[in-house]
């Protein structure tokens, strides 16, 4: 079984702070692919991250950045001087390199970023 | 444009009546997939698809059906709808190579009154 943990439910920042959401997840799978999705207020989901369990390097695009440690099965999203825009809730999920390729999300953190 | 739709997009009903959401494709995906989002619960699984006349159960399947005839279409069926079925729903399509990422539709907002 597989399991993706945020354990940050909701989290409040004023614009400009730095903001880093928690994902932790659990796999019995060697190899594995992990993602970050956002979801503004209009409800959508957008993709924001795709890492494969065999890159951990950290990942860097524009304010937001990634830090995958495996040795603390952690994938954590840090947004630098965060914006208005911002304000949306993130899921992190899980998904297994194998035949059943599911995709399990965590429950996701709601970010509020106030001007 | 390469997109997964959904229709309809907010829908009211009422239990018991039968109700069916409609997903396409149009990017030729042999993957799809349907997931609710509820409130503290994040996205969970109800059904997907591997290909054509495939379909296997995710981890909330219960009081739902899928029907996979063509490979662009998925659609969601409830029988009977009842109050707890109220969600947001997803559809949603992904290609080869297994680990390519999902493609989400815009959703379908149901109320089951």
């Amino acid at each position: 079984a597989q399991k993706v943990t945020q354990a940050q439910t909701e989290i409040s920042v004023v614009e400009k702070e730095d903001v880093t959401l928690d994902c932790v997840y659990e796999t019995r799978d060697t190899t594995y692919y992990l993602f970050w999705y956002k979801q503004p207020p209009s409800g959508e989901l957008v993709f924001l991250i795709r890492r494969n369990s065999f890159d951990e390097q950290n990942e860097i695009s524009g304010r937001y950045s990634w830090n995958f440690q495996k040795s603390t099965s952690s994938f954590n999203f840090t947004i630098t001087a965060s914006q208005v825009v911002d304000s949306a809730v993130y899921f992190c999920a899980l998904m297994p390199n194998s035949g059943y390729s599911t995709l399990t999300f965590g429950k996701g953190t709601m970010l509020l970023v106030s001007p | 444009e390469a997109q997964v739709t959904q229709n309809p997009r907010y829908l009211i009903t009422v239990t018991g009546k039968k109700l069916t959401v409609t997903c396409s494709q149009n990017m030729n995906h042999e993957y799809m997939s349907w997931y609710r989002q509820d409130p503290g619960l994040g996205l969970r699984q109800i059904y997907y698809s591997m290909n054509v006349e495939v379909t296997d159960k995710g981890d909330v399947p219960e009081g739902y059906k899928v029907s996979r005839k063509e490979k662009r279409n998925f659609p969601l069926i409830l029988e009977s709808p009842s109050p707890n079925q109220t969600s947001l729903y997803f559809c949603a399509s992904r290609g080869q190579p297994t680990n390519e990422k999902l493609f989400f539709g815009s959703g379908t907002q149901l109320s089951v009154l």
